[in-house]
């Protein structure tokens, strides 16, 4: 593996059913990210964990949780899928080591279509 | 909420040609970084270049330059001598309250030959 990767590429889910989208990454970065990106709205972050075992809300998490039990990996679940949550969706990770630059690595994106 | 605006929707250029792309932000922090993404037609995030709140010159990296001006909270990205395969959306963004990011609605832009 080299850098983050995500699961499944792409998907179509019944409204109502549970989705967990899988991320990755092999860097050893403290910081994960979920974003949403929506035609016209750019990228909207939905949950973030600054290191593992620590999480917290974005712009947009209602619908959707996250847990990091470990550096790696940073799982979003959606409970119960409404139509609203289609939409790709991106993992992003940064080494978090303080100061203001943090170039985000991104995955390559699931994208999600609920019907 | 503190934003970012990317004003253009869409832009055109021809190749070989300079084309700046807007972008302004809000923020009430002092230590901060400015950042700059592209996103071709297969969907990838691709890192262009960073400009932290207190460096004192311009970022560069190859063909792109970003056009600081701190006093009027802009930065725009300048692509000197456009190329075909520079055709995409390209996503400004901000660091906030930490780590996270917070993106720009983005700015197609299309080089024609």
């Amino acid at each position: 593996i080299a850098g983050i990767t995500q699961a499944p590429t792409s998907q179509i889910l019944a409204a109502g059913r549970r989705m967990t989208l899988r991320c990755t990454q092999d860097m050893r970065h403290n910081a994960m990210y979920w974003y949403r990106q929506d035609l016209g709205l750019g990228l909207r972050l939905i949950h973030y964990s600054n290191t593992a075992g620590t999480t917290g809300k974005g712009e947009v998490p209602d619908g959707y949780s996250v847990s990091r039990a470990n550096t790696d990996d940073f799982p979003l679940t959606l409970a119960s899928a409404v139509p609203s949550q289609t939409s790709v969706y991106f993992c992003a990770s940064s080494d978090s080591g303080g100061g203001p630059y943090n170039e985000q690595f991104f995955g390559p994106g699931t994208r999600l279509t609920v019907l | 909420a503190q934003k970012i605006t990317q004003t253009q929707p869409g832009m055109f250029v021809q190749e070989k040609e300079a084309v700046t792309l807007d972008c302004t932000y809000d923020t009430s922090d002092q230590s901060y970084g400015l950042f700059w993404y592209k996103q071709p037609s297969s969907g990838e995030m691709i890192f262009l270049i960073y400009q932290g709140s207190y460096d004192e010159q311009n970022a560069t990296e190859g063909r792109y330059s970003l056009n600081f001006q701190k006093a009027r909270k802009s930065a725009n990205l300048v692509i000197s001598a456009s190329q075909l395969g520079d055709s995409a959306m390209y996503f400004c963004a901000r660091n906030q309250a930490g780590t996270a990011l917070i993106f720009g609605k983005g700015t197609t832009l299309s080089v024609s030959s």
